[in-house]
């Protein structure tokens, strides 16, 4: 079945660092993914998607290029903030029935001062 | 655009009383809404899918006479917690979206306590 792989946290960064957070996934045919991030104490929102092969979805300086040779979409940032403090979620959208999402556990980010 | 609400955000209650959760999409008519539990540090586990009119479908291990949902109209989907146990205590989230559509957008989420 379908699946989603992250990267285990807590990742731990001090302000202005550099940000990789990998992702990769098990699929029958060509999903649609995703980057969601959770606040503490809120629902998902999404970050940015990407729906075919060699796509990059971006959005507030974060961006995850969909690499089908390697079935991996990582999540980048240049320079990270405090406020980007968070939990991040990869996941897939299956292409049958409803489109259901399939998720990764999280990734949790702490960023320092 | 693509809000979707939750309420009550937090609700605490009795063992053995029913709790009821709303989710609205604000802005747009949500063919298909998601219902979601998620446990402390943990990953979204999806309990059900909805559609508007018709019964929900749910994830095979979750009780759908304990789990009551109801998508009575494209902009409202209901979750009840029936005869709520300390072990349904969680964070239920929803989402919504558009026929054809690939994207979630999810709700704010509800923390139910039971007591």
């Amino acid at each position: 079945g379908n699946s989603v792989t992250q990267m285990e946290g807590p990742v731990t960064l001090s302000e202005e660092a550099f940000l990789t957070i990998n992702c990769t996934y098990t699929a029958t045919g060509y999903p649609s993914l995703f980057w969601y991030v959770q606040y503490p104490g809120e629902g998902l929102q999404l970050l940015l998607k990407a729906t075919k092969a060699d796509d990059k979805g971006s959005n507030k300086g974060f961006e995850a290029t969909y690499r089908k040779e390697t079935t991996s979409f990582h999540l980048e940032k240049g320079s990270v903030q405090v406020s980007d403090s968070a939990v991040y979620f990869c996941a897939l959208s299956d292409q049958t029935g409803f489109q259901k999402l399939v998720f990764g556990t999280g990734t949790r980010l702490l960023v320092s001062p | 655009g693509a809000v979707v609400s939750q309420h009550p955000s937090w609700v605490i209650c009795k063992s053995g009383t029913s709790v009821k959760i709303e989710c609205r999409s604000l802005d747009f008519q949500a063919t298909t809404m998601f219902w979601y539990r998620q446990f402390p540090k943990q990953s979204l586990m999806l309990m059900a899918t909805s559609n508007e009119g018709s019964k929900a479908t749910y994830e095979q291990g979750v009780e759908k006479d304990k789990f009551l949902i109801n998508h009575a109209s494209l902009t409202l989907s209901t979750l009840t917690v029936t005869s709520a146990h300390p072990e349904d205590s969680s964070f239920y989230i929803c989402s919504a979206k558009l026929a054809g559509a690939d994207t979630q957008y999810f709700g704010p989420g509800t923390r139910l306590t039971v007591l």
